[in-house]
């Protein structure tokens, strides 16, 4: 079975400073891709990178970057020098090849800056 | 360039009442989704499409339907509408010519209130 676990619910950071939001994944499929997505109040999913099972190098855009630990199963995303802005729901997912394209979803972990 | 679009944007139903929410993508993808969305919570994949013609379901199926005349159009049929249908119901889109790099693009949601 296909798995994506976000364990935290709700994290709070100070403006400027960096984040890291875990999520962690199970899946025996060799061929894989992991996705992280924002949620802002107004609802609207919004992508911000990706990675994939076969990528050597971890991902990265702009201040969004994913820490990616093959052997632990985990994809944690960091928001460097975190904005007011950033603030918003966060959704780690999954694409598996051997499921015909289907997409897992994490439960989300709601992130708030703090001036 | 319009993206994904969902119609409409809201809409309250009674118990019992059928709908057909609208989802048109311009991108000339060949996967299609639905999810629902509900309070507090991830998404979970009701249906999917991988081309015209071809449908199948996903985690949370019961009380929908589908169908793919086109390439361009993914329609969901809610039928004899139960209060447990009431959600966000979100319709994405992606291409996928190597597999699992690309991201899905999502439609702005339509928010189901059924009374």
């Amino acid at each position: 079975a296909q798995k994506i676990t976000q364990t935290q619910p709700g994290m709070f950071v100070q403006e400027k400073e960096a984040v890291t939001l875990d999520c962690t994944y199970d899946t025996s499929d060799p061929s894989y891709g992991l996705f992280w997505y924002k949620q802002p109040s107004s609802g609207e999913m919004i992508f911000l990178i990706y990675q994939g099972s076969y990528d050597q190098q971890n991902a990265t855009e702009g201040r969004y970057s994913l820490n990616f630990q093959k052997a632990r199963k985990s994809a944690n995303l960091v928001i460097s020098a975190s904005q007011l802005g950033d603030s918003a729901m966060y959704f780690c997912a999954m694409r598996v090849q051997g499921t015909g394209n289907q997409f897992y979803f994490g439960t989300g972990t709601s992130l708030t800056v703090i001036p | 360039n319009a993206g994904v679009t969902q119609t409409p944007k809201f809409r309250i139903l009674k118990i019992g009442q059928s709908m057909t929410l609208q989802c048109t993508q311009d991108m000339n993808h060949n996967y299609m989704y639905w999810y629902r969305q509900d309070p507090g919570m991830g998404l979970k994949l009701i249906y999917y499409s991988v081309g015209a013609g071809i449908t199948d379901k996903g985690e949370v199926p019961n009380g929908y339907n589908v169908s793919r005349s086109t390439t361009e159009d993914f329609p969901l049929r809610l039928e004899l509408a139960a209060p447990s249908q009431t959600s966000v119901y979100f319709c994405a889109s992606s291409y996928s010519k190597t597999f699992n790099t690309d991201t899905q693009y999502f439609g702005p949601g339509t928010r189901l209130t059924v009374l």
